[in-house]
C-alpha cells in the first residue's frame, strides 16, 4: 500500500519570503506521479503542480517548484515570492501508474503568508 | 469551460436520517470521483466510475453508502443511514479518462454534518 506524509501540519511565511512544504511517500512501485493540490477556504483542490517519477528534471510552474529526490522518496514544494493568496491547505499525493489507480493524499500543511 | 458542479454545498441532518449529494462532472470526462475528507485530513477516495462502470470501491462502506452513475454522466452519492462519523466534506473529481497522470478537477465539495 501507499502512503503519503506531511511532517508539517502548520507553516507561516512573509509575504514576497520563500517558503518550502515536506511530503514524503512510500511505495514499492517505480512508475508513479507525485502531486501537490492547493484547497482554499472555499474547499475546491486545485492542482499546482504535477511530477512524473521516470522524470530526473524537477517540474516548474511559474512561482511554484518540485525538489523530486527519487531514492529519498521525497517531493517538497518551493514557492517563491509569496502571495496573500497562497494562504492554503495544501495536499501532497501520490498515483501509480496503472489504469484505474487511486490518488493517494497526505494530511496537509496549513501555509498562512503574512503581509 | 464549465467546472465540475456539486449540490447541495451544505447539509445538515440528524443520525440515522439519509442524505443524497449530487455531482455532474466537466463535459466530456469519462472518469468521475467521490472522495471524503473529515476535518484535518487529506481526501479519501470512496468510489471511482470509468463511464458508468465501478473501477474502485474498495474503500467505500457498502452497508450505508451507495453511489451511482447512470448514463455515464452525472452521479449520486447517498449515505443511509448516516452516523455521526459520516461528518466530513464530500468532494466529487472529474479527469478526462483513467489511468496515468490525467489530473483530477475538484468541485466545491458538499459539508455535511450530522447531529
Amino acid at each position: 500500500a501507499q502512503t503519503v506524509t506531511q511532517s508539517q501540519p502548520e507553516m507561516s511565511v512573509q509575504e514576497a519570503e520563500t517558503v518550502t512544504l515536506s511530503c514524503t511517500y512510500d511505495t514499492s512501485e517505480n512508475n508513479y506521479y507525485l502531486f501537490w493540490y492547493k484547497q482554499p477556504p472555499s474547499r475546491q483542490m486545485i492542482l499546482v503542480i504535477r511530477q512524473e517519477a521516470y522524470k530526473q528534471q524537477n517540474a516548474t510552474e511559474n512561482r511554484f517548484s518540485v525538489n523530486f529526490q527519487k531514492a529519498a522518496k521525497s517531493f517538497s514544494l518551493k514557492i517563491s515570492d509569496s502571495q496573500l493568496g497562497d494562504t492554503a491547505m495544501y495536499f501532497c499525493a501520490f498515483k501509480i501508474e496503472t489504469s484505474g489507480s487511486r490518488l493517494t493524499f497526505g494530511e496537509g500543511t496549513q501555509l498562512t503568508v503574512n503581509p | 469551460e464549465a467546472g465540475v458542479a456539486q449540490s447541495p454545498r451544505y447539509k445538515i441532518i440528524e443520525k440515522r436520517q439519509s442524505v443524497a449529494f449530487w455531482c455532474n462532472p466537466i463535459s466530456g470526462h469519462a472518469t468521475l470521483y467521490w472522495y471524503q475528507q473529515i476535518l484535518g485530513q487529506g481526501p479519501k477516495l470512496l468510489i471511482q466510475f470509468q463511464n458508468n462502470g465501478v473501477v474502485d470501491d474498495s474503500q467505500l462502506p457498502k452497508d450505508r453508502f451507495s453511489a451511482e452513475r447512470l448514463k455515464g454522466v452525472d452521479s449520486t452519492l447517498k449515505i443511509q443511514p448516516a452516523k455521526l462519523e459520516d461528518s466530513a466534506v464530500y468532494l466529487c473529481a472529474s479527469s478526462p479518462k483513467t489511468g496515468r497522470n490525467q489530473p483530477q478537477h475538484f468541485g466545491d465539495g458538499t459539508r455535511l454534518s450530522i447531529l
